[in-house]
């Protein structure tokens, strides 16, 4: 079975402090990756995603920056912290015409 | 247009009653379309989809209806329980070269015993 991993659980940032974010997905090979952003008691915005290693396509800028090291690893950083960014973070993997399946997300408070 | 309409936006049922959930859209490449549930704190959960080929899938209680011609669908929750008081979001997909899943603003659900 599949299953995938993020971490932190939960990050408490100063602003204009760097970010980085991970997730690991076993058991599936080569799998589609995605990252999303949910503010509080709001929708999902997709951000990036990625089907190979080493190739990231970015579906909205956020001053955010995501990178594929490894086929089952995904991350997402930046360099400087904004108060926007606060919000949740979810890792995702599936395919392009197939499910997706979030993982159990990242708590990010900026302050 | 790549958008996702949900409504409504919070819905309170009694235990045991029916739960109905839609969406709209404008996209008519969109070819599938999947509902999650998500609890505080917690990430999306796949819960139902269909692709545009289907008019109705079933599991368990729950069915979610697609009608194309009127670009709409729904979900419907069945002898509703309080553990299915969460957050419900429809999305979308297009066709072939899409890989963005569009969801709608959400509906929050609360079950009362």
């Amino acid at each position: 079975a599949q299953t995938i991993h993020q971490w932190p659980v939960a990050e408490i940032k100063a602003v204009g402090s760097p970010l980085s974010l991970g997730c690991t997905i076993k058991g599936k090979s080569s799998p589609n990756l995605y990252w999303y952003w949910q503010a509080t008691g709001g929708t999902l915005q997709q951000l990036f995603y990625s089907i190979t290693v080493g190739q990231v396509e970015s579906v909205v800028q956020l001053n955010l920056s995501a990178s594929r090291p490894k086929d089952d690893q995904f991350i997402l950083s930046t360099e400087k912290l904004l108060l926007s960014h606060s919000g949740f973070y979810l890792c995702a993997w599936g395919g392009q015409n197939t499910e997706v399946f979030f993982g159990k997300g990242t708590r990010l408070t900026v302050v | 247009q790549q958008q996702v309409r949900q409504s409504p936006q919070s819905l309170t049922v009694w235990e045991g009653g029916t739960t109905v959930l839609t969406c709209s859209y404008e996209d008519s490449t969109f070819n599938y379309f999947p509902w999650y549930q998500q609890f505080p704190g917690e990430g999306p959960a796949l819960l139902i989809s269909i692709l545009s080929v289907s008019d109705k899938k079933e599991d368990g209680r729950f069915t979610t209806f697609f009608n194309k011609r009127e670009k709409k669908l729904s979900l419907h929750i069945i002898d509703s329980q309080p553990g299915d008081s969460a957050t419900y979001f429809c999305a979308a997909r297009g066709s072939s070269g899409s890989w963005q899943l569009i969801f709608g603003s959400g509906t929050q659900l609360t079950v009362m015993p």
